[in-house]
């Protein structure tokens, strides 16, 4: 089973810094790697899809790169609304692992 | 307006068994796979099964091969999740989720319900 890693655990920034979240798989998920957002008693929201794709309606200020092992997720310049908890998810043969999470929190 | 709502969820005592149900709507529900996926109170999310538009393509984390058990009914655009021998350590809330592409292949999930709980305690 591929195993997701995400780091930092907590990131502690504040509105208008730049966030850089990292996912790390333990073998290649070639670019099928999605990253959501997740805030209290939400259900996730998707954002980023196939590494690098915005989903429908999400704001230019998220971005994400990478192929292989190793993402990351980048929130340009951080709004009130973005702090929140972001997950990394992998598909591959019918099997859909997250991360273990990475919460973005107010300084 | 896609819409996905959850029900089936309670509480059981460890060994039971429960089934979960997802209605569909706003969508063409057999385009699609679908999936469930768990979360833990204050934990994060699990991927649990998923199913392909056909019933064709099946998975199962782990965690639950064996125990649960997927399928879905198109005429009705109704997803369901067998649950049997459950734990304590299946406790959790269920989220139904739409698969973002249509097609064979698993995408990631677009549109998620808000969720039905389930607790496992005697």
């Amino acid at each position: 089973e591929i195993v997701l890693t995400q780091s930092p655990a907590t990131l502690s920034l504040s509105p208008g810094e730049r966030a850089t979240l990292s996912c790390r798989a333990s073998q290649s998920v070639s670019s099928y790697l999605a990253w959501y957002q997740q805030k209290p008693g939400q259900a996730p929201r998707l954002l980023i899809y196939d590494a690098s794709n915005r989903a429908t309606g999400i704001p230019a200020r998220f971005s994400g790169s990478g192929s292989g092992t190793d993402f990351t997720l980048t929130i340009s310049s951080l709004e009130p609304e973005d702090f929140a908890v972001y997950y990394c998810q992998q598909r591959s043969n019918w099997r859909g692992t997250f991360g273990q999470g990475t919460k973005v929190e107010i300084k | 307006e896609v819409q996905l709502v959850e029900s089936g969820g309670g509480l059981v005592q460890p060994g039971r068994s429960l089934r979960l149900s997802c209605a569909a709507s706003g969508f063409t529900f057999d385009d699609y796979a679908m999936h469930w996926v768990r979360q833990a109170p204050g934990k994060g999310l699990e991927w649990v099964s998923g199913i392909s538009w056909n019933s064709g393509s099946i998975g199962y984390a782990d965690s639950v091969k064996g125990r649960f058990t997927i399928s879905r009914d198109n005429a009705k655009n109704s997803l369901y999740l067998q649950m049997n021998s459950l734990r304590a350590e299946d406790t959790a809330l269920y989220y139904c989720a739409k698969d973002t592409f249509g097609g064979g292949a698993m995408a990631p999930f677009d549109y998620w319900g808000q969720g039905t709980l389930v607790t496992v305690s005697s």
